[in-house]
């Protein structure tokens, strides 16, 4: 079946880079997402990685894709106070539909 | 729009009565999709719209849920007698469901959602 896996939290001081990891099921996935949630908000798109690359970067933001491992991971680097939120990885589903992890609660502490 | 609205953003409702949550997705976005978030938990897909194809509803929970759309425009969710463990925030979702290929063509953009809450 489809499932998504991710730890439910992690904490990190200001300026440092987070590493928040995921792992799939589904190998067919073709997209692979990353949400970001802060309180009281709605889901923001962070980035996504097409199944054909093993690395994207945008900014403070990299993106690994480990096919063979089906794994992903989402690095923040020089973490800020503003990034405290909760990230969601997600994989499209075979419907189109996004098949997301219960989200991981990264903290920020100044 | 600019981007994807619904309404209510909150919804106090008793037990065993009916509810309805209304999603208007970006203009020009042929998919639509709608997920149930409860509390500390990931988004849970519950249906889908592509187009004037019969949805895929393979995610409702139950035969309480329904949804309907008008082509390519407005979607309600429907609960019917209502229970507490529908409590959560229900969460809308579209896409321009561009051609196979086409880098981003499936993002989806998510509304602010609607919390329910059933006492």
């Amino acid at each position: 079946g489809e499932d998504v896996e991710q730890s439910l939290f992690l904490s990190v001081r200001e300026g440092d880079s987070s590493v928040i990891n995921c792992t799939y099921t589904d190998s067919s996935s073709t997209y692979l997402y990353w949400y970001k949630q802060e309180p009281g908000a709605g889901l923001q798109l962070l980035t996504y990685i097409f199944s054909n690359m093993d690395m994207k970067q945008d900014q403070r933001l990299t993106v690994l894709l480990n096919k063979k491992d089906k794994h992903l991971s989402l690095r923040i680097a020089d973490t800020q106070t503003g990034d405290s939120a909760i990230y969601f990885c997600a994989e499209r589903g075979s419907q189109g539909n996004l098949i997301f992890g219960k989200g991981t609660k990264l903290s920020v502490k100044p | 729009g600019a981007g994807v609205s619904q309404s209510p953003s909150n919804k106090v409702t008793e037990k065993g009565k009916d509810v309805e949550l209304r999603c208007d997705p970006i203009s020009g976005h042929t998919a639509l999709y709608w997920y149930r978030q409860r509390l500390g938990q990931g988004l849970e897909f519950l249906i889908y719209f592509q187009g004037n194809s019969a949805p895929d509803k393979s995610g409702l929970p139950s035969d309480r849920f329904s949804a309907e759309r008008t082509g390519e425009s407005v979607s309600t969710l429907t609960i019917q007698r209502t229970q507490q463990e529908d409590s959560a925030v229900y969460l809308c979702a579209s896409s321009l469901r561009g051609l196979a290929g086409v880098l981003g063509s499936y993002e989806q953009y998510f509304g602010p959602g609607t919390r329910l809450t059933v006492t």
